[in-house]
């Protein structure tokens, strides 16, 4: 089994629709991240969280929220989808400042 | 915030040759990473480079950190076919703790 599991893996939405990408870990570490993948963007930072109680805006966490249920959940949401949210988003955990571990990604389509 | 620049951006190199992707940051760093991720996949982590002068070594790959130059070096020696995928540098300010990532360099090792 995967250590950073993402759900769903593909998305096909509407503009407007409420929106739900859920990760989970089993390396029990206790850095969570959020980030998006656009062509020739790099991957930008949504939004981190070190531990259950602290939560943190990245670079571009406009539109978005999340929520971190547990150490090993960490759900992002998308309130009312947008086009320009299409793109491929990636969960990421790392222990303290150690490389991250990604999970296999959410393609997302925005209609 | 740490702006990551890499060059170049798109690389096409024929199999035994000899190349470097250059990774060029912002601010003070001495805490940079490289990523690899093959065509619809997610990344995987290569190196964590956490010192000025810092040098590893896996395979075809080396990765360096210049520090005082503001400046990481993924050298490729002898290409071949399975290192085509495109390759992240991401580093961490020393006066904050988000990674931030360059945007890629896409390899294509040409047989």
């Amino acid at each position: 089994d995967a250590d950073v599991t993402q759900t769903p893996r593909n998305r096909i939405t509407k503009t407007g629709k409420r929106i739900m990408l859920e990760c989970s870990q089993t390396k029990g570490h206790d850095r969570m991240y959020w980030y998006r993948q656009d062509p020739g963007l790099g991957l930008r930072l949504i939004y981190y969280s070190f531990d259950v109680k602290d939560i943190n805006k990245g670079e571009i966490s406009d539109g978005y929220s999340v929520s971190r249920q547990a150490q090993a959940k960490f759900s992002l949401s998308l309130e009312s989808a947008i086009p320009n949210q299409t793109a491929l988003y990636f969960c990421a955990t790392s222990s303290g400042e150690e490389k991250l571990f990604f999970g296999s990604g959410t393609q997302l389509s925005v209609l | 915030e740490l702006k990551v620049e890499q060059n170049p951006l798109f690389l096409s190199m024929q199999e035994g040759k000899n190349y470097t992707i250059y990774c060029n940051y912002s601010t003070t760093s001495d805490r940079l990473y490289w990523y690899r991720q093959d065509p619809g996949k997610s990344l995987e982590s290569l190196f964590v480079l956490l010192s000025n002068g810092a040098v590893k070594q896996e395979g075809r790959l080396m990765a360096s950190l210049d520090t005082k130059a503001r400046l990481s070096t993924l050298h490729i020696t002898a290409a071949v076919h399975d290192l085509s995928a495109t390759y992240f540098c991401a580093g961490i300010p020393n006066t904050g703790n988000q990674f931030y990532f360059g945007t890629g360099t896409s390899l294509t090792v040409i047989p």
